[in-house]
This record gives structure tokens, sequence and C-alpha cells, in this order.
């Protein structure tokens, strides 16, 4: 069955380093997200980007936050500058097309910043 | 915002039916109900959505209420690996990203 990859599974990085997280959708999907959960809270949405360029965003995407989807495989999250409080799992999803298409979750990456 | 009420928690016994509640009742025309499910340390996992009628699928039964202002999510043999947060989610016809609420921490006793 076809899954989202993410890489790493876990990063410790420190605050106000950049760090970039991955992702690999499922191959012929065409609408790919950002969502992130601080431990015990919510899943909360981050961005959502379509025909190579973003098509929703939320407030907590703010200027230290881009993805890309540089090669057409890869769709990435970067961070900028981190702070204490990015420290979350973050998790990319993927759904095809359709208007009410389900969406498929990669494993998450645990993002530590110290 | 996410606009669906479910219960913080409920809890089942193995191999028994699990109903799942949710009240949705500012839901519009064309709003659709979807669930989704959290294990443990994963990622959400898609279980099943509808718009008026009931629907099946290998996983579970969504019933949804005539006037459409709630829904249930009926596992129909609950097994220790259905332990998760499960969750409720209106989705608009065209709707782009998933707004994630509480959920309702399902707990399956052997």
């Amino acid at each position: 069955e076809p899954e989202v990859t993410q890489t790493p599974s876990h990063q410790v990085t420190q605050m106000g380093q950049e760090v970039i997280l991955r992702c690999v959708p499922i191959s012929n999907h065409l609408y790919f997200y950002w969502y992130r959960q601080i431990l015990g809270q919510k899943v909360e949405f981050l961005v959502s980007f379509y025909n190579n360029e973003i098509s929703e965003k939320s407030e907590i995407f703010d200027d230290q936050f881009s993805v890309e989807r540089p090669d057409g495989s890869n769709f990435t999250l970067k961070i900028r500058s981190t702070k204490l409080e990015d420290s979350a799992m973050y998790f990319c999803a993927s759904r095809g097309d359709g208007l009410n298409t389900e969406a498929f979750f990669g494993q998450g990456t645990r993002l530590t910043v110290v | 915002d996410a606009k669906t009420t479910q219960p913080n928690s409920m809890e089942s016994n193995e191999e028994e039916p699990v109903h799942l509640p949710c009240n949705h009742s500012t839901i519009s025309g064309t709003d659709y109900i979807h669930w989704y499910r959290q294990l443990p340390s994963q990622g959400p996992e898609y279980v099943i959505h509808g718009l008026t009628s009931n629907v099946n699928n290998r996983m579970a039964s969504l019933a949804i209420a005539e006037d459409r202002k709630s829904s249930t999510l009926i596992l129909h043999r609950a097994t220790l690996r259905d332990a998760a947060v499960y969750y409720c989610i209106r989705r608009t016809y065209a709707g782009n990203m998933l707004t994630f609420g509480g959920g309702t921490r399902l707990m399956v006793k052997p």
C-alpha cells in the first residue's frame, strides 16, 4: 500500500538553527500538507500546497516557515530560525485529485529544539 | 474552526461494538463528515467519510442522522489495536485542509 514517508523520524536542533523536514508524498497525489502537534495538544494545520504554490496557510505559518517541492517527489518544510516552541511532531500529508479524497499522513518527524 | 463536539474519552471491551458520537449541529448542507483516528505515536489515519447516507467500509460504519446534526462512528468489534483518538471533522465540499478538534480517546479493555 502506498504511503507518505517522512525523514528524519527525530531531529534535535539548537535554538536559532535552520531545520528542513522532508516528506515523500504518495506519487500521484496533487495536494500536500504540513501539520504539527505539540505534545499533548491538537493536530494543527500549517500549510497546504497545490500546483507548486501555497494554497492556504494558518497563522502559525509565519515568515520563519517555508515549503518547497524541489524535484517533483519531495516536499519539504523549512524552519529558518527555530524557537523552543517549535518543538513538536510535524506531519506531512498528501491527497489525490477529487474534492473529498482522504488525506494520507506520514509517521511524523519529532522536532526537539534545545 | 472544527465546529464538532465529541466526548473526551470512552471505554470499550474488546470484541464488543463501539459507538463514537459526534455532534455537528451547525453543519451546512454541503459539508462532509470525515473521521480520522490517531494511534499512539503515529500520524492521523483516515477512517471513513459521508455526506447523508450511512457508509460502510472495511474499518467501520458511519451512521448519519437524518437531520445531519450528528453522526456516529461504529466499530463493529473493537480490538486492542483500535485504541486511539478518534476525530470527527466537518469538511466543506471543496475543503482543503482538515481542522482537528480534541477528538475522543477510545480505550479498549481486554
